[in-house]
């Protein structure tokens, strides 16, 4: 199984400062057809999941560009360029190049 | 738009059985599979298995084998999972996630782009 290991898991943000939340992964994420399957995930309180990014850095529709994403292999990154209230809540890695398997998850809270 | 709705939540006995429902609109159904993911009590998401909305076929995660199953209706658009054999610890709020794109015979790796707004079900 592979295992994604996120840090910090509590991240304490002053409003419109950065934010940035590491995953590491236990196996390499690359797949054979050139494809890196990891994901971001943002959970509010209350709500389901959603996508954030998708192959390390895609914004899917919606996703205000304050978000980032980068990495490569085992190591990777979300970044939050300036945090906002709406920003508040926990977030996932998820790696879907082998079978499924999701970070401890990171609780973003506004200082 | 596309939407996933599942059936309200459920409270059963450990011993019991219990078959959540995922209705998928506004995509072409049998164009994606359909994960199922379940998060407990202040706890963390984790991945159960996938069905192939074309063919049926299912892949599980090794700890829910022989206690899970997951079928598939073309006809109304909706994926079921049923969890067996219930105990408290399957407490939790389950999800169906929109998964994997479909190409014939080739699949895409895992992404879960769009979720159901989840069900909770109760053991006690």
């Amino acid at each position: 199984d592979v295992v994604l290991t996120q840090s910090p898991l509590s991240l304490p943000v002053t409003l419109g400062q950065p934010a940035s939340i590491s995953c590491r992964s236990s196996h390499s994420l690359g797949y054979s057809d050139g494809n890196t399957y990891l994901n971001w995930f943002q959970q509010r309180p209350g709500q389901s999941p959603r996508r954030l990014l998708y192959k390390v850095f895609n914004r899917d529709s919606g996703v205000p560009d304050r978000f980032s994403g980068s990495g490569s292999g085992t190591d990777f990154t979300l970044k939050i360029s300036r945090v906002e209230a709406e920003d508040v809540g926990v977030y996932y890695c998820m790696q879907g190049t082998h079978w499924p398997s999701f970070g401890q998850g990171t609780n973003l809270e506004i200082k | 738009q596309v939407q996933l709705v599942q059936s309200g939540a459920e409270v059963r006995k450990p011993g019991a059985s219990v078959k959540v429902s995922c209705k998928a609109s506004g995509y072409t159904f049998m164009n994606y599979g359909i994960s199922w993911v379940r998060q407990a009590p202040g706890q963390g998401l984790e991945w159960m298995g996938w069905i192939n909305t074309n063919n049926g076929d299912t892949n599980h995660a090794q700890k829910f084998q022989g206690r899970v199953t997951m079928t598939t209706d073309t006809s109304t658009s909706t994926t079921y999972m049923e969890l067996r054999s219930l105990r408290s610890d399957d407490t939790a709020v389950y999800y169906c996630a929109r998964d994997r794109e479909i190409f014939g015979v080739v699949i895409m790796r895992f992404g879960m782009d769009v979720w159901g707004q989840g069900t909770t079900v109760i053991v006690s």
